[in-house]
């Protein structure tokens, strides 16, 4: 089993759509997660943490399931703008290990 | 605020050349600093990562070294590249233990030929 996994996709959706990507984890012990957010031939960019109690950014939505080992990321109301690949991320006991996920295209056409 | 700052942005090199790769961190003291590889398609892979001046640790074995001669500076060297060295090479920073997350600079794409 990878330790980080997810959908690699395409997601192709129309603008407006809502998409919600997951991502299943390995070890029990993971402490902190994220996604990142990277453009075709750019580097990464944190896009928002991910806490227990869940949190929001705008049209973004964060969740953690410990007990199920998965965060989800859910986008609404989806602009052309938010064509990108999605990256879990997940940082491991001491922070040194941090996982990435290979990432979840999204394609949002007008 | 912080910056990172990753040199050259596109390199192309012949098999057994050397490789000497830059990144310097601005606006922040002692950072944890990190080299990722990425293959096309592919997920991030941690090559190296240093909490330290003189401090490196290595993810995966392979003809790869990394130094770090000054707070805010990360170089990864290869004496003789190979093919497989090709790639998307990432320098990040982050905090104490990267609870803030990363923050990465712009990238070097190298291509072995």
């Amino acid at each position: 089993r990878k330790e980080v996994e997810q959908d690699p996709g395409p997601f192709n959706v129309p603008e407006g759509a809502t998409v919600a990507f997951n991502c299943t984890y390995s070890n029990s012990a993971s402490q902190s997660f994220f996604w990142y957010r990277q453009d075709c031939r750019k580097e990464p960019k944190l896009l928002m943490s991910v806490y227990s109690s869940g949190n929001e950014d705008g049209r973004f939505t964060a969740q953690l399931n410990r007990a199920s080992q998965y965060i989800s990321l859910l986008i609404r109301d989806s602009k052309l703008s938010d064509s990108a690949t999605y990256l879990c991320v997940v940082n491991e006991p001491g922070g040194f290990k941090t996982i990435f996920g290979a990432g979840t295209r999204l394609f949002v056409k007008a | 605020s912080q910056t990172i700052h990753q040199w050259p942005a596109t390199l192309v090199q012949p098999v057994g050349s050397p490789l000497s790769l830059e990144c310097t961190v601005e606006g922040t003291s002692n950072p944890n600093l990190y080299w990722y590889r990425q293959a096309a398609g592919r997920g991030l892979q941690l090559l190296f990562y240093s909490v330290g001046i003189g401090q490196i640790s290595s993810e995966v074995p392979q003809n790869l070294s990394a130094s770090r001669p000054q707070d805010r500076q990360f170089i990864l060297s290869s004496k003789k590249l190979l093919l497989s060295d090709s790639g998307f090479y990432l320098c990040a920073w982050s905090g104490n233990v990267g609870e803030f997350g990363y923050t990465f600079g712009s990238g070097t794409r190298l291509t072995v030929v």
